[in-house]
């Protein structure tokens, strides 16, 4: 399976500011998703992110409020910008196995934020 | 769209008990189905799957089953151990909505020896 870290692990940020989180995969993959974890709920897809091409977003999430990189097939970044205690989440990448194009999802670790 | 819902929990058991998580699914098309494991502080795991159906996913001595006439993938354990303390997500795949996992609320289980 794919290998999968984020960066950083967790962060307290102050409301109004922005965190960038870095996803890295051990191999090259075609499609990276970023999902959010709020407090005690289940997971909601945020994007998808193809290298080469714009993110797209679920309904809900908007560009300018989660801007998303994806420099290269190995690498991507989440952006959580003017950031309110509502974004206290766990922000997680995903990706599918070995760059293949099955169903099976792998997980990073996740970014644990808190906005005061 | 697609959908999936999960028994409520919390769900507490002692050690040795048999565990059934029930969890029935909305979609279109012919979903993935994929069971979820969250340890207390730790990232998801994938724990098991399906892809098709009657297919039967197992991992860890839990068990799935894909039913497509009850639209159900209910989790099960013949023999749960302290260790299985986490939180359980249904999710799916697929259909109408490649790429894209649609998860179920989760359900907490605590295991007391």
């Amino acid at each position: 399976s794919a290998v999968i870290s984020q960066k950083p692990s967790r962060d307290i940020c102050q409301r109004g500011t922005s965190l960038t989180i870095q996803c890295q995969v051990d191999s090259q993959v075609t499609m990276m998703f970023w999902y959010r974890q709020q407090p005690g709920q289940s997971l909601t897809l945020i994007a998808t992110a193809n290298q080469g091409s714009e993110a797209t977003y679920e309904s809900g999430f908007v560009i300018d409020k989660f801007p998303i990189s994806r420099p290269n097939l190995t690498f991507s970044t989440l952006t959580v910008s003017n950031m309110s205690p509502e974004d206290s989440s766990i922000y997680l990448c995903s990706t599918f196995l070995s760059g293949m194009r099955t169903d099976t999802q792998y997980f990073g670790p996740g970014t644990r934020l808190t906005v005061l | 769209g697609n959908s999936v819902t999960q028994m409520e929990g919390p769900v507490t058991l002692s050690e040795e008990a048999f565990l059934t998580i029930n969890c029935t699914y909305t979609a279109t098309g012919y979903p993935s189905l994929f069971w979820y494991v969250q340890y207390p502080g730790e990232g998801l795991q994938l724990l098991l799957k399906a892809t098709k159906a009657d297919d039967k996913g197992s991992n860890k001595g839990f068990e799935a089953t894909y039913r497509k006439e009850t639209t159900s993938f209910h989790l099960e354990k013949g023999s749960v151990q302290v260790s299985d303390s986490a939180v359980y997500f249904c999710a799916l795949a697929g259909g109408t909505s490649y790429g894209k996992l649609t998860f179920g609320q989760g359900t907490i289980l605590t295991v007391h020896p």
